[in-house]
């Protein structure tokens, strides 16, 4: 099953604006890590963010997470034709099972 | 410094046969994981290889089996196929001892099954 679901499912933009996607998980962490996904391709490492953080940047990402709510949220500024793509948080659950559970996604569209 | 690699890209297969796919771990990397992706989900894991020997294990039947080789690449061996089993299977790797650091995918093997 599941542990994550992201939120939307599915998003539009125009080239320029920010996007936002927000995953939502059931269990403690260790960590969360946010992947995107071309065309049914591999996965591509975007960030990790430790339990222990509350904010992490990496070029134009912006990740938060919130423990107490368990969530955390992406955030793409300034997106361009090329940030199309399938986006998914996995969650490193703090038992040391070792394993990442992934939710369904958001598919994110930017028109140019 | 090459990434994560897998074998074959992609590959047909009829019901009932079997088939083995393979991975090699990113450099450095030690711990190997195979997951399931469905179209239109969420990678699902299938379970993880260290030391040779299967760590830990998701929900899936044991006609999915697997092995990892001294130098720590791996392979998914998968018997009696399903229609069902029809995904793209995606290899990660970690470094063992630095519990919460990235796992780093694969290209994933694209399996259809006819």
């Amino acid at each position: 099953s599941q542990q994550g679901e992201e939120d939307p499912q599915a998003l539009s933009i125009q080239e320029g604006e920010n996007a936002t996607m927000n995953c939502s998980y059931k269990t403690s962490i260790n960590n969360l890590q946010w992947y995107r996904q071309n065309s049914g391709r591999g996965l591509v490492h975007l960030i990790l963010i430790r339990s222990n953080e509350r904010e992490k940047h990496s070029g134009r990402l912006r990740v938060t997470l919130d423990t107490s709510k368990k969530s955390s949220s992406l955030l793409i500024t300034a997106s361009r034709a090329a940030d199309t793509a399938s986006y998914f948080c996995a969650t490193d659950a703090a038992d040391s099972s070792y394993k990442l559970i992934f939710g369904s996604g958001t598919r994110l569209l930017v028109r140019p | 410094d090459a990434g994560v690699t897998q074998s074959p890209t992609h590959l047909i297969k009829t019901r009932g046969q079997q088939v083995t796919l393979r991975c090699s771990p990113k450099s450095g990397h030690d711990t190997v994981s195979w997951y399931q992706q469905a179209l239109g989900q969420g990678p699902q894991f299938i379970f993880q290889y260290y030391e040779e020997e299967e760590r830990q294990r998701g929900n899936f039947p044991d006609r999915f089996s697997g092995h990892q080789f001294p130098n720590y690449s791996s392979e998914l061996n998968v018997n009696a196929l399903l229609l069902g089993d029809s995904a793209l299977y995606l290899c990660a790797s970690r470094a063992t001892g630095k519990m919460g650091d990235e796992q780093f995918f694969g290209p994933g093997t694209r399996l259809t099954v006819l």
